[in-house]
């Protein structure tokens, strides 16, 4: 299957700082991904879609200005988590959806980076 | 209301033996797609199977095996002849029309030697 690399895979950071995820399709070209978060033992919840060259689509209750995402190219989504505090801390995992010739569109999900705020 | 229905938080099979993991969704679209996927300790999501509505016969993919039922809306995970690796935690999906993808709560395999 195709691979999506998130960067980096585990980052602590300070209260008060902004902290950047990159997720990359590495051999197919994603016009859309998608932004998860997880906590502990917990499911996925998703927090927004990531179109390139378009403003991203939050869910409900996610805010805009504290998760800002930018799909710059077809092959690099990035979530900035701006003035972490501790509550941020989580798991996060984007899916980059592949819009080739695949039969069901699957989505491809990335290894993961796990956020915590001190 | 919960879309994606996982009713299993834990579930403790002997290794070897065959193992079904619920699922039940909650729909109005004609066309939607349903997933499988593992997540072991690691994080990743690995994706195992998928199902999509208008498929006539169950998806089967190696010891995967999907058992749909659209009239009931459910569309259990068999494993057969498990593994210590299968221990992980499964999480049932549902792909909406606007490509969102649903995850249920999830259900933790244990399999024990």
């Amino acid at each position: 299957g195709a691979v999506v690399s998130q960067h980096p895979s585990r980052v602590i950071c300070k209260s008060g700082t902004s902290v950047k995820i990159e997720c990359r399709s590495l051999d197919f070209q994603a016009t859309t991904m998608f932004w998860y978060r997880q906590f502990p033992k917990k499911s996925l919840m998703l927090m927004a879609t990531s179109n390139e060259g378009s403003k991203a689509t939050y869910e409900q209750g996610v805010e805009k200005d504290k998760f800002l995402i930018n799909h710059a190219s077809l092959t690099l989504s990035t979530l900035t988590v701006t003035s972490a505090h501790p509550e941020d801390s989580s798991f996060y995992i984007c899916s980059a959806r592949d819009g080739g010739q695949s039969s069901y569109n699957e989505q491809f999900f990335g290894p993961g980076t796990r956020l915590t705020v001190l | 209301a919960q879309k994606i229905t996982q009713t299993q938080p834990g579930m403790f099979v002997q290794e070897k033996e065959a193992v079904t993991l619920d699922c039940t969704y909650d729909t109005s679209d004609p066309s939607y797609g349903l997933f499988w996927y593992k997540q072991p300790s690691s994080g990743e999501m690995i994706f195992l199977i998928y199902q999509g509505s208008y498929d006539q016969q169950n998806a089967t993919e190696g010891r995967y095996s999907l058992n749909f039922q659209k009239a009931r809306k459910s569309a259990n995970l068999v494993i057969s002849a498990s593994q210590l690796g299968d221990s992980a935690m499964y999480f049932c999906a549902m792909r909406e029309v606007n490509d969102k993808i649903i995850f249920g709560k999830g259900t933790r395999l244990h399999i024990l030697p």
